[in-house]
């Protein structure tokens, strides 16, 4: 199965700050990579499909951007309600994987 | 609106039976592949199970294969995962979700809660 590694880890930043977050695939997914956000207590959301498709609803700060197999999601202005996990997730190859999470948390 | 309700978690012993429901509505449930995803505690996400739209196509995440059963009932608008031989690893919030695709989900339930525990 395809391995996605995310980083960092966690991501200490300030409101309005810029965040740019990486997941690095250990095979090409082409451009089938998708971001989600999750909030404590709360289901996923998706972001990003398709590797720079906002989904429905989705502020334009949100941005995806990569191919094969690197990635980035930028958060071009944090806002407040931006502080959360982030998780990648493949759906080239079966079984689809997800990442292990970037945590952005307030500095 | 779509809405997902997942129901059916709780305290299992190792080795027992839960059966998890989720209940659709907002959208034509026989028109769309459903998914099970999992989140242990403090971990990070997981697919389970997907099943094609009018169930005749059923996928398992390996971790779960020969344990779990996923189906779906298209008349009641309800999805299911029959999870049989628990483990202290299936310990977990069980979502049920859905997307335009099988493998990518915009749209997800708020999660049932499942302990296996002695």
């Amino acid at each position: 199965e395809i391995v996605l590694t995310q980083s960092p880890a966690t991501l200490s930043l300030s409101p309005g700050e810029r965040a740019t977050l990486s997941c690095r695939a250990s095979q090409s997914v082409d451009n089938y990579l998708a971001w989600y956000q999750q909030k404590p207590g709360q289901a996923p959301r998706l972001l990003i499909y398709d590797a720079s498709n906002r989904a429905t609803g989705i502020p334009a700060r949100f941005s995806g951007s990569g191919s094969g197999t690197d990635f980035i999601l930028t958060i071009s202005s944090l806002e407040p309600e931006d502080f959360a996990v982030y998780y990648c997730q493949q759906r080239s190859n079966w079984p689809p994987t997800f990442g292990g999470g970037t945590k952005v948390e307030i500095k | 609106e779509v809405h997902l309700l997942e129901s059916g978690g709780g305290l299992v012993q190792p080795g027992g039976s839960l059966r998890l429901s989720c209940a659709a509505s907002g959208f034509t449930f026989s028109s769309f592949a459903m998914n099970w995803v999992r989140q242990a505690p403090g971990k990070g996400l997981q697919w389970v199970s997907a099943i094609g739209n009018s169930g005749g196509n059923t996928y398992y995440a390996d971790s779960v294969k020969g344990r779990f059963t996923i189906s779906r009932d298209n008349s009641k608008n309800t999805l299911y995962l029959q999870m049989n031989s628990l483990r202290g690893d299936d310990t977990a919030v069980y979502y049920c979700a859905k997307g335009r695709w099988i493998n990518l989900w915009a749209d997800w339930g708020q999660g049932t809660r499942v302990t296996v525990s002695s």
